[in-house]
């Protein structure tokens, strides 16, 4: 069966444009979760979602990075202005559960690299 | 601040050779401990959720055991398809999960 995809695999931005990551999740998931991961480090949490309802958005680094699901099921992390500290590997996780069960048991997807020049 | 501590960095182990895994926490009422593996260039894939000391649960060659202040994760007869980093995640009361750095193991056949 098709798991969490993620959209580009790799992005190469100049500092100062705009990126658009896109996460497709298992569907019915009601769940959904972005996280950043530098190199040799655990993911960060970024950003949550219940449907289309953003629960906690507190891990955002900046207002540069904006997050959205409008249908409750695909969604996109957009961040603006990139910079170099934004070089990093973005992850999307997507469970079944809400509330304390979205925690557990999230499924992955690859991964969106970003290295911003 | 809540932390999560995983140790050792990375662990090189021969074949068969069983050893564990420790995750140090602190947090402010532990909601649940999750242990994922994450192979290079792919997601973390999930292995076990732990919600009270003194739990355990088992998947093939994988352990992991919980107590208040710590997880540990044993490898039982490892095989060089255990290579992988393994990462603990803590859930605290506030709902801000937080992922330990990870442990690298390598299996030498």
């Amino acid at each position: 069966g098709a798991g969490v995809s993620q959209s580009p695999r790799y992005k190469v931005a100049k500092r100062g444009q705009d990126v658009a990551l896109r996460c497709d999740p298992i569907s019915g998931h009601v769940s959904l979760f972005w996280y950043q991961q530098a190199l040799g480090q655990g993911p960060e949490f970024l950003t949550y979602f219940q449907n289309e309802a953003q629960l906690d958005k507190s891990g955002l680094p900046s207002d540069r990075f904006f997050a959205e699901r409008p249908e409750g099921s695909v969604s996109t992390l957009k961040i603006q202005r990139t910079q170099q500290e934004d070089s990093a590997v973005y992850l999307c996780a997507s469970s079944l559960g809400r509330n304390r069960g979205a925690y557990n048991e999230q499924f992955f997807g690859p991964g969106t690299r970003l290295t911003v020049l | 601040e809540d932390q999560v501590t995983q140790s050792p960095e990375a662990l090189r182990l021969q074949e068969g050779e069983s050893s564990s895994l420790n995750c140090s926490y602190t947090v402010s009422g532990l909601r649940g401990l999750f242990w994922y593996r994450q192979d290079p260039g792919k997601g973390p894939e999930f292995l076990f959720t732990l919600y009270s000391a003194g739990e355990e649960k088992e998947k093939e060659r994988l352990k992991a055991t919980l107590t208040k202040k710590e997880s540990f994760l044993h490898i039982t007869a490892p095989k060089p398809e255990d290579s992988a980093t393994y990462l603990c995640a803590v859930l605290p009361w506030d709902y801000k999960l937080s992922f330990g750095a990870g442990t690298t193991v390598t299996v030498r056949a």
